[in-house]
């Protein structure tokens, strides 16, 4: 694989399950995120690890959780899923620390339906 | 407030110039971002500007005036495949992106 990748391509869930989005790098980059994108709003950060061990939360945290054990994979959970969390995630990672002009990289998107 | 404008869509016909413009108010600026992303896909990077001026790259450039708070994207000799959707970033004091809705480029024949 070269790049990021995500699974799953797309999934309907029924609320109160449990969802774990994942995502994997394979560029040894240090700083991961994840966004959620909704129409007619621009993507808003959930989650985010400067590097492996380390997470913080990012404008809409809530209702998400994320790990990052190693370098190349940073999962993010819907402990409780509920309609609200309805859109398409990106993962992205950065080969910086996430400082000045650190460009991301995106992954290809997973797209949540929660009925 | 942290905010990002840009126009919801703009039309443009093959072969001709389109400017895409960008405002934005945030607390601190680490630089300014500019991503293209096509339907269903992810956004992919495009440009970075963090010093004021025009950045070229081929047939796209990017302006910055940190001043007044404002970029454009300028897209020249225009393909039908350049049709999607342009998403302006800017970096805030905690190196976090704040992103713009995008701004959808329609390209007419």
């Amino acid at each position: 694989i070269a790049g990021i990748t995500q699974a799953p391509t797309s999934q309907i869930l029924a609320a109160g399950r449990r969802m774990t989005l994942r995502c994997t790098q394979d560029m040894r980059h240090n700083a991961m995120y994840w966004y959620r994108q909704d129409l007619g709003l621009g993507l808003r950060l959930i989650h985010y690890s400067n590097t492996a061990g380390t997470t913080g939360k990012g404008e809409v945290p809530d209702g998400y959780s994320v790990s990052r054990a190693n370098t190349d994979d940073f999962p993010l959970t819907l402990a409780s899923a509920v309609p609200s969390q309805t859109s398409v995630y990106f993962c992205a990672s950065s080969d910086g620390a996430g400082g000045p002009g650190d460009t991301q990289y995106f992954g290809p998107g997973t797209r949540l339906t929660v009925l | 407030g942290q905010n990002i404008d840009q126009p919801t869509e703009m039309t443009a016909t093959e072969g001709a110039i389109v400017q895409i413009n960008c405002t934005y108010q945030t607390s601190g600026f680490n630089g300014l971002f500019w991503y293209q992303q096509h339907a269903g896909e992810a956004p992919t990077f495009l440009s970075y500007n963090v010093l004021d001026g025009l950045e070229e790259k081929g047939r796209f450039s990017s302006f910055l005036s940190r001043s007044k708070g404002y970029s454009y994207l300028l897209l020249k000799e225009l393909q039908m495949k350049d049709s999607a959707s342009y998403l302006c970033a800017v970096m805030d004091s905690n190196y976090q992106l704040i992103w713009g809705a995008g701004t959808k480029l329609i390209i007419k024949p």
